[in-house]
């Protein structure tokens, strides 16, 4: 069966510092990779997407970034964090085309200080 | 460009009430509709979903009905559980969005014994 896994699940960083976050998949091959956040009391924005190794689509322009080095591996980063940035991160797959389940990794709460 | 607009929470319900969450969307293409619970702490999980029109979607006693003449996608079910206290976002995704989920903004539900 399929799974994914983020990590840390939560951090607290400070202004001006580094991040990176991690997610890999299990069990499927060359699926879709996702990266939302979800602000407090807020919806879900879909920040970055890839359809495979190497290609990243942003969605919105922002202060992060995301590589996917390997086929079933995404990682989400940041140079300088800013207060901005803080939280609940969500990894995500799917097969790619309308009607297919997206699955969600457990999240990644940051909070920026 | 597509997006999805949902009731405004919180609802606050008491145990063994109806619910109705309320969804419609916009969409050039012909969509896949989901909705997804996010309990407290967790990341989201899949309800239910409808890949075409007039398909109804269930599962743990949810229902939701894929009614393309009035673009929307109503969540509903007959007794409520405290246990279903949770956020409930109803999302969408097209064949030209290669898959990605647009979300609604999110109705959190309370159900007091």
């Amino acid at each position: 069966s399929q799974t994914i896994h983020q990590w840390p699940a939560t951090l607290v960083q400070p202004v001006g510092s580094p991040l990176s976050l991690e997610c890999t998949v299990e069990g499927t091959s060359n699926p879709n990779l996702y990266w939302y956040r979800q602000a407090a009391g807020r919806g879900l924005q879909l920040l970055f997407y890839s359809v495979g190794i190497g290609q990243i689509s942003s969605e919105v322009p922002q202060n992060l970034s995301a590589s996917r080095p390997q086929d079933r591996q995404f990682i989400l980063s940041s140079k300088k964090l800013l207060l901005s940035d803080s939280g609940f991160y969500l990894c995500a797959w799917g097969q790619g085309s309308s009607g297919n389940t997206i699955y969600f990794g457990e999240g990644s709460w940051l909070t920026v200080v | 460009g597509d997006s999805v607009t949902q009731m405004e929470g919180p609802v606050t319900l008491s145990e063994e009430a109806f619910l109705t969450i309320n969804c419609t969307y916009t969409a050039t293409g012909y969509p896949s509709l989901f909705w997804y619970v996010q309990y407290p702490g967790e990341g989201l999980q899949l309800l239910l979903k409808a890949t075409k029109a007039d398909d109804k979607g269930s599962n743990k006693g949810f229902e939701a009905t894929y009614r393309k003449e009035t673009t929307s996608f109503h969540l509903e079910k007959g007794s409520v559980q405290v246990s279903d206290s949770a956020v409930y976002f109803c999302a969408l995704s097209t064949d030209n969005q290669g898959g990605k989920l647009i979300f609604g903004q999110g109705t959190e539900l309370s159900v007091k014994p």
